[in-house]
């Protein structure tokens, strides 16, 4: 049961363009949600993040939107560098008793120079 | 200066056998995870510690035991290991507030052969 879905495993883009990374969830309860970057042989580092209650987040050249009627939150890069190329992970959660991370299953970015 | 690290990155074994992954954190965090990416790169919650405390247990063979001495440390242990036990186990922690980002170690590939 993947609540959490990232449909595109690889992208490639040019340097200096804008890349776009999607994401789909099925579980409306979800209210917060981030995205990850992963680069090989090391583990995930938080990127940017969102609550439900925005329905975009900016910082530098990283931009998450929000849609929530759509179940769709997607990541803008731009314009895209080289140091760019990695995997990146959609997240999302759901204020509860605990706090836990449901994790897409990632999208390989690669930026060519 | 590594704030999430995980012993030992790579770990080669046969099955039956029981190994453990060590995991340290010095961020001051109270909340600390084991996730475990598989195959299809999927990354999924196995335990949550808050404050030496089991907070979350998901579907996890009973073969699987975490220890947590300290709110900086949260072991794994695995017995009596099988093939399907091969992943990357990524260590995390948290402040534990809901929508506190969470910051991952660099992983331990476990080969059960």
């Amino acid at each position: 049961d993947q609540q959490v879905k990232q449909n595109s495993p690889s992208l490639s883009v040019q340097e200096g363009r804008i890349s776009i990374l999607n994401c789909d969830y099925t579980n409306s309860m979800f209210d917060y949600f981030l995205w990850y970057k992963k680069y090989p042989a090391e583990g995930p580092t938080f990127l940017i993040s969102i609550s439900s209650i925005k329905d975009k987040n900016e910082d530098g050249r990283f931009t998450v939107f929000l849609n929530k009627s759509a179940k769709h939150l997607s990541l803008h890069i731009v314009p895209s560098q080289p140091g760019d190329s990695a995997v990146y992970f959609c997240a999302a959660s759901r204020l509860g008793s605990s706090y836990k991370l449901i994790f897409g299953s990632g999208t390989r970015l690669l930026v060519r120079p | 200066d590594t704030a999430v690290s995980q012993t030992p990155k790579y770990l080669v074994t046969q099955m039956g056998n029981d190994k453990s992954i060590k995991c340290e954190q010095n961020l001051g965090h109270d909340t600390m995870y084991w996730y475990k990416q598989d195959s299809k790169k999927f990354l999924k919650i196995m335990f949550s510690y808050n404050n030496k405390e089991l907070i979350i247990n998901e579907t996890v063979p009973n073969r699987f035991s975490p220890k947590s001495p300290d709110k900086a440390h949260l072991n794994l242990h695995i017995n009596s290991l099988e093939l399907g036990d091969s992943a990357v186990y990524f260590c995390a922690s948290s402040q534990g507030e809901w929508g506190s980002p969470l910051h991952f170690g660099n992983g331990t590939r476990l080969t059960v052969t």
